[in-house]
Parts: structure tokens; sequence; C-alpha cells
């Protein structure tokens, strides 16, 4: 399996700007996180989704910040519009029922909003 | 609330030393509990993880980690380091019911010839 696939690796946007960070999940694995990583802040988790249902949103900073999961291989974490703190590197996570203790991680999406 | 305390930022080790990074956690609840490592550039991976039974637990590559109950505590060991260990080290905490982690704030581990 090619593992938990995230793009774009690298965004580089201007402030207001709309921007779409995409997941693919590995395979038969149904549960997907989304994290944010910052110097200041550390890991966040953001939301997280069970079978496509968005499970715990309560990490989601406000409403500029939304999560799609629209069928088990594709999830989006769009910001709208973008602020310069919003620039860190975001992660995907998932998990599988035959490893249903451990998260396999993306190799991560690096915001930076200008 | 479930939280998690990493309390060294950086720990700088000389090649074939060894290396403690300590981590504690407060729940009120059974948990579980890991530690990622994030090499550079990239994503975390699992290194090891205590559910339950023996309280040490020990990784491919030579960590160990011993769950210790009374001090609310989950160090991480190695008795001798080399360089390729060099990457940030993370503490996490679930609730046996949840698949949701909480992570610790993370160790910086630099590993110098």
């Amino acid at each position: 399996d090619a593992g938990v696939i995230q793009s774009p690796r690298h965004e580089v946007t201007e402030m207001g700007q709309e921007v779409t960070l995409r997941c693919k999940p590995i395979s038969g694995h149904d549960y997907l996180f989304w994290y944010r990583q910052t110097m200041m802040r550390g890991l966040e988790l953001l939301i997280y989704f069970n079978n496509n249902v968005p499970i715990d949103d309560s990490g989601m900073p406000e409403d500029r910040f939304s999560a799609k999961m629209p069928n088990a291989s594709f999830s989006t974490l769009k910001i709208q519009p973008s602020e310069p703190r919003d620039s860190a590197v975001y992660f995907c996570a998932t998990v599988g029922d035959r490893d249903s203790d451990t998260q396999y991680f993306g190799p991560g999406t690096r915001l930076t909003v200008l | 609330a479930q939280s998690v305390t990493q309390l060294d930022s950086q720990v700088p080790v000389f090649e074939e030393a060894p290396v403690e990074l300590r981590c504690n956690y407060s729940s009120s609840v059974s948990v579980y509990l890991f530690w990622y490592v994030q090499y550079p550039n990239q994503g975390l991976q699992l290194l090891l993880k205590y559910l339950s039974g023996s309280t040490l637990v020990e990784s491919i590559n030579g960590f160990e980690a011993e769950f210790n109950k009374s001090q609310t505590s989950f160090h991480l060991r190695k008795p001798s380091v080399h360089i390729s260990d060099t990457a940030e080290y993370f503490c996490a905490v679930s609730e046996d019911s949840s698949y949701k982690l909480i992570f610790g704030s993370g160790t910086r581990l630099l590993v110098r010839p």
C-alpha cells in the first residue's frame, strides 16, 4: 500500500485566498484525522471522521476552516479565507480495524500564507 | 481532561550514549500510551505502544518504554543511541474507548558524533 497520500506537499498562498488540502487514506481505513502542527502550539487535532461522518470537530479553530469526506477514499480540509496565522504543517492520519490502535500519518502539507 | 507533558524540549546526547525522554500524563480513566517519532520533513510514525499487559514495551530499533501507573509516566529509553535516531519524539495518550490521541509538545533528540 502507498500509505496515506496528501497533496499538495507545499502550498504558498496570499492572505484571503482559499486553500484546499487533500488526503487519500489507506484503503480500508475507516477513521481519518486532520492535525495541524506549529512551533507554538505543537500538534493539534482539528477534526476526525469515522466511515465518512465527522465525529469530533471541536478542534477546528473557526468557521474559516471546513473539512469533508465525501467518500471512503478522499477527504479535504479547506480554509477560506486564509490568514498568515494559518501557516503550519497539516497532517492527515488514518486508522484501520486490523491495527486499530495505530494512526498512520501522511507526509503532511506545509502551508505558508503570506 | 487528558494531558501529556514532555518536560524536555531538546535532548542533546553523544552517539552510543544512553538516553531517556520523559513523558507524564494525566487522565482519570484507563489509557493507552504511545510514542511516535517524526524524522525531518516526514509524518509521524508509531515507535511503540502500551495497551495492557506487561508494563515494559519495546520497539524493533532498541527503544523501550515503561508504563508506571503510580507515577503516571511513560518514559522512553535507549541504552545506546545512533546518529540516525536524531528526530522529534512525541508521547501521546488516548482513552481506551477512543481513537482520539492527545499529543505532548515533543522532544527533539539530537545525537552528536
